[in-house]
């Protein structure tokens, strides 16, 4: 069965720290990983990685793949309460043509002013 | 201005009864998909279509059915064989694997928070 397992799975931090949020995946046909920011519906589209070792960024955000540890993690430095939100990670499965995303549980992050 | 929409936002139905939500969106794409989403449990793929008139069951398909007579259109019905179907339900759509300008990003709707009681 596939699985993707965030942690921590809650994270409080206060205004202008760093964090760092970890993502495992075990799965089949891995074809990448992505990380959402979910505020109060709809996750909005942070990163999408493919390729092992190579970070994205975003501003105070980035991101990147280990694909020989099945992780990836997401930096978040200088930290605003508008960072508070729940960050999802999720696999692209690629199974004959066929392709599925496999969410993992989130991670809550709460920012203190 | 393109997008997805979903609605209702907020659905109240008691037991025993079939509800059907809806998801229409603009943005020309060929793949879209369902998820529920609980506490401490993610997003769970429901159904997904990468093309009208086909459409493939997800990891949590009991319970529920859709269809994809148009592009623009998906609907999921929850039906009372779905055991635990108060959620709130995502809408997502993205290009498709099979086109040119395939890209992984899913844009999601507003939900639907669904209560059943």
């Amino acid at each position: 069965e596939d699985k993707v397992v965030q942690s921590p799975l809650s994270l409080v931090v206060h205004e202008g720290d760093t964090v760092t949020l970890n993502c495992s995946y075990e799965v089949t046909n891995f074809r990448s990983l992505l990380w959402y920011k979910q505020e109060k519906k709809a996750p909005t589209f942070l990163f999408m990685l493919t390729s092992s070792g190579i970070e994205k960024k975003s501003g105070r955000l980035s991101s990147i793949l280990d694909k020989k540890e099945l992780s990836s993690i997401l930096n978040i430095t200088a930290t605003q309460t508008g960072d508070s939100a729940i960050y999802l990670c999720a696999v692209l499965l690629s199974n004959f043509g066929n392709e599925k995303l496999t969410f993992g549980t989130g991670t809550r992050l709460t920012i203190i002013p | 201005d393109g997008g997805i929409t979903q609605s209702p936002k907020y659905l109240f139905r008691k037991e025993g009864q079939n509800v059907t939500l809806s998801c229409e969106q603009n943005l020309n794409h060929d793949a879209m998909y369902w998820y529920r989403q609980d506490p401490g449990q993610g997003l769970r793929l429901i159904y997904y279509s990468q093309i009208v008139n086909d459409f493939q069951k997800g990891d949590i398909a009991e319970g529920y059915s859709v269809s994809r007579e148009k592009k623009e259109s998906f609907p999921l019905t929850v039906t009372s064989a779905q055991k635990n179907p108060t959620a709130f339900y995502l809408c997502a759509s993205s290009t498709s694997p099979q086109g040119a300008a395939f890209s992984y990003e899913q844009y999601f709707g507003p939900g639907t928070r669904l209560t059943v009681t």
